[in-house]
């Protein structure tokens, strides 16, 4: 079955401090990978995807992650993060076949402070 | 990116009756639809998956009984809990899957906050 984890429960940074979130999956076959973003109060927003091609992936708002296939990792980065960056981030798979659901990680809050 | 309401967005009711719950792709299709539950502080638990023009497929632990689903069109599924009762309070989400050739992506909507008295 397949399953993500998201190594970092909670992360705390100050304005400007680039930002490392883990996410690894299981599932032997061909995966699609997603990360989303919550903000308080917010519904689920799509901040990034990989389908394939270059597995460094570019998404909104300054947010990159990259797939490394042989280490099952989709880890989200930014370089400098703002206090509008406080959010829960949720990693996502599915298998690559129509239909499939996606999994969730738990989750990681990020808060930023000022 | 595409967008996905639903409706209500907030829901009180008396223990007993039943509540439905309207999601809609607003500017595309979805053949696909899933609804989920967020408990405060954690992840998106699965409840089922919608497929239009045919029956729903529920998670194991989902009672299909009191979870009903519906995909009458490609634009529209409802999730009606029968029954409610205190234990069913919760957040529940869905989502559209937006299909563009062989990549898939799912877009959710901003959630129902159903709060069982």
């Amino acid at each position: 079955a397949q399953s993500v984890s998201q190594h970092n429960h909670h992360v705390i940074l100050s304005e400007a401090a680039s930002l490392e979130l883990g996410c690894n999956y299981s599932y032997g076959g061909t995966v699609n990978l997603f990360w989303y973003v919550q903000y308080p109060g917010q519904h689920l927003q799509l901040l990034l995807k990989y389908f394939s091609g270059d597995p460094l992936v570019k998404g909104i708002k300054g947010f990159e992650a990259e797939f490394i296939k042989s280490k099952f990792s989709f880890n989200l980065r930014k370089p400098s993060v703002q206090w509008s960056d406080t959010a829960e981030y949720f990693c996502a798979v599915n298998a690559m076949q129509a239909g499939t659901a996606l999994i969730f990680g738990k989750g990681t809050t990020l808060s930023v402070s000022s | 990116g595409a967008v996905v309401s639903q409706h209500p967005s907030w829901v009180i009711c008396k223990s007993g009756t039943s509540v439905k719950i309207e999601c809609r792709s607003l500017d595309f299709q979805a053949t696909t639809m899933f609804w989920y539950r967020q408990f405060p502080k954690q992840s998106l638990m699965l409840m089922a998956t919608s497929n239009e023009g045919s029956k729903a497929t529920y998670e194991q632990g989902v009672e299909k009984d009191k979870f009903l689903i519906n995909h009458a069109s490609l634009t529209l599924s409802t999730l009606t809990v029968t029954s409610a009762h205190p234990e069913d309070s919760s957040f529940y989400i869905c989502s559209a899957r937006d299909l563009q050739g062989d990549q898939e992506t799912q877009y959710f909507g901003p959630g129902t906050r159903l709060l069982v008295l």
